[in-house]
């Protein structure tokens, strides 16, 4: 059982480049998430989704774009890379009423 | 707009001695609260949630309504207790939850 898998683990883009980053679980969740992680900010949700099919913006929703075109899977694209999006990105999924499940992360350096 | 403070960035205590972990929550209605933890290289994890009311790995934590808080708080730290704390705040069912800035907890021996 994996849980949450995120790929890939580090990343280094220069600016006005594009990626997406993948996260993929195995519980069967319905909700999952991407937050990102900078240093004495906490984590930030950026966009959510609460099933197959949906999406929804979270507080720092700009200069990235998401999908959840399969239920195991939820995507976030960055369509050109700015350095501002230097961060650390969690994907979490979880199931109604219960913990959130993170993954382990993806390092991304925008030059 | 809710909002999850936690006042300290760092907090660095002998093996031993009590370690606390302050809190403080702003939302109008009833929120659920929850402590994340992310040892070193590892990816976070639920340490508590206030609903359940247990202790784990010896913390535990509080709600206090009346003064918006949700301290952590440990009796006696131990060295493998070093590690990001995060305190968070769930405003509704779908689970957005809201993070703090964290507290990096450094215990020496």
């Amino acid at each position: 059982n994996a849980g949450v898998t995120q790929t890939p683990k580090f990343r280094v883009l220069k600016t006005g480049q594009s990626m997406t980053l993948l996260c993929a679980q195995d519980m069967n969740h319905e909700y999952m998430y991407w937050y990102r992680q900078d240093p004495g900010m906490g984590l930030r949700l950026i966009h959510y989704s609460v099933g197959e099919g949906t999406t929804a913006k979270g507080e720092v929703p700009d200069g990235y774009n998401v999908s959840r075109l399969k239920k195991q899977n939820f995507l976030l694209g960055l369509e050109s890379a700015a350095p501002s999006q230097t961060s650390v990105y969690f994907c979490a999924s979880r199931q109604a009423n219960s913990p959130l499940h993170f993954g382990n992360g993806t390092r991304l350096t925008v030059t | 707009a809710q909002r999850v403070t936690q006042p300290e960035k760092l907090l660095s205590v002998f093996k031993g001695a009590p370690v606390e972990l302050k809190c403080n929550y702003s939302y109008s209605g009833s929120p659920e609260l929850f402590w994340y933890v992310q040892y070193s290289r590892q990816r976070l994890q639920l340490l508590l949630r206030h609903i359940s009311r247990e202790s784990i790995k010896g913390f535990t934590a509080d709600l206090n309504k009346g003064e918006t808080s949700f301290h952590l708080k440990k009796p006696f730290a131990q060295e493998e207790d070093s590690a990001m704390y995060y305190c968070a705040l769930s405003p509704d069912s779908w689970g957005k939850l809201q993070f703090g800035a964290g507290t990096q907890v450094v215990v020496t021996p």
